[in-house]
């Protein structure tokens, strides 16, 4: 089974820094998809960024970037010019490839991240 | 796009009550719903994989009996909590695909509450 795993239960900078999330996963599959998600005071779940595992270069969307090492299973977030909009609670997920079946997500324990003015 | 409309957003009734929550794909069809559970300052939980026309398939120790899921259409999935106590107060979220290998869309989430 495959298992996602977030060290770091809370992280705080200032306003316009730039700070990392970390996430770790396990599998033994070699074709899956990478998620971070962003939970808001609001409750609602916001898709952040995506990587297909098998694409070397990684995923950026404006202010967010990941770094996904494969060999090594990671996966980290990192924000740029970080604005107080971007606190919330970030989970990274793990998702098989359509070929193993149902594609459920399997999140980490999430990062609390406060974005101080 | 992809936008998914959960209902109702807050729910208060008393113990023993039957609540419905609706989760649709407003504007893509989606063949696969997931709900999920979330504890307050926990991450989300998977309860069960919703597949349109078939029975849903639930995660090891959630109750089918109590916790019954309906996907009658590609657009809408329902979750019934059946005769509801005050254990079952949680954040409820569905969420959906797109299609194979897309990321899923979340739901706004329904706080129930039960007294």
């Amino acid at each position: 089974a495959q298992t996602v795993t977030q060290s770091q239960p809370e992280m705080s900078v200032q306003e316009a820094e730039t700070v990392t999330l970390s996430c770790t996963y396990d599998t033994s599959e070699n074709n899956y998809y990478l998620f971070w998600y962003k939970q808001p005071p609001s409750r609602q779940m916001i898709l952040v960024i995506r990587q297909e595992a098998y694409k070397q270069q990684n995923a950026t969307e404006n202010r967010f970037s990941v770094n996904f090492q494969k060999a090594a299973k990671s996966f980290s977030l990192k924000i740029s010019d970080s604005q107080l909009g971007d606190t919330a609670m970030y989970f990274c997920a793990f998702m098989k490839h359509r070929g193993w079946g149902a594609q459920k997500l399997v999140f980490g324990q999430g990062t609390r991240l406060t974005i101080n003015p | 796009g992809a936008v998914v409309s959960q209902h109702p957003s807050r729910v208060i009734c008393k113990s023993g009550t039957s609540v419905k929550i609706e989760c649709r794909s407003l504007d893509f069809q989606a063949t696969t719903m997931f709900w999920y559970r979330q504890f307050p300052k926990q991450s989300l939980m998977l309860m069960a994989t919703s597949n349109e026309g078939s029975k849903a398939t639930y995660e090891q120790g959630v109750e089918k009996d109590k916790f019954l899921i309906n996907h009658a259409s590609l657009t809408l999935s329902t979750l019934t909590v059946t005769s509801a106590h005050p254990e079952d107060s949680s954040f409820y979220i569905c969420s959906a695909q797109t299609g194979e290998d897309q990321p899923q869309h979340f739901g706004d989430g329904t706080r129930l509450s039960i007294l």
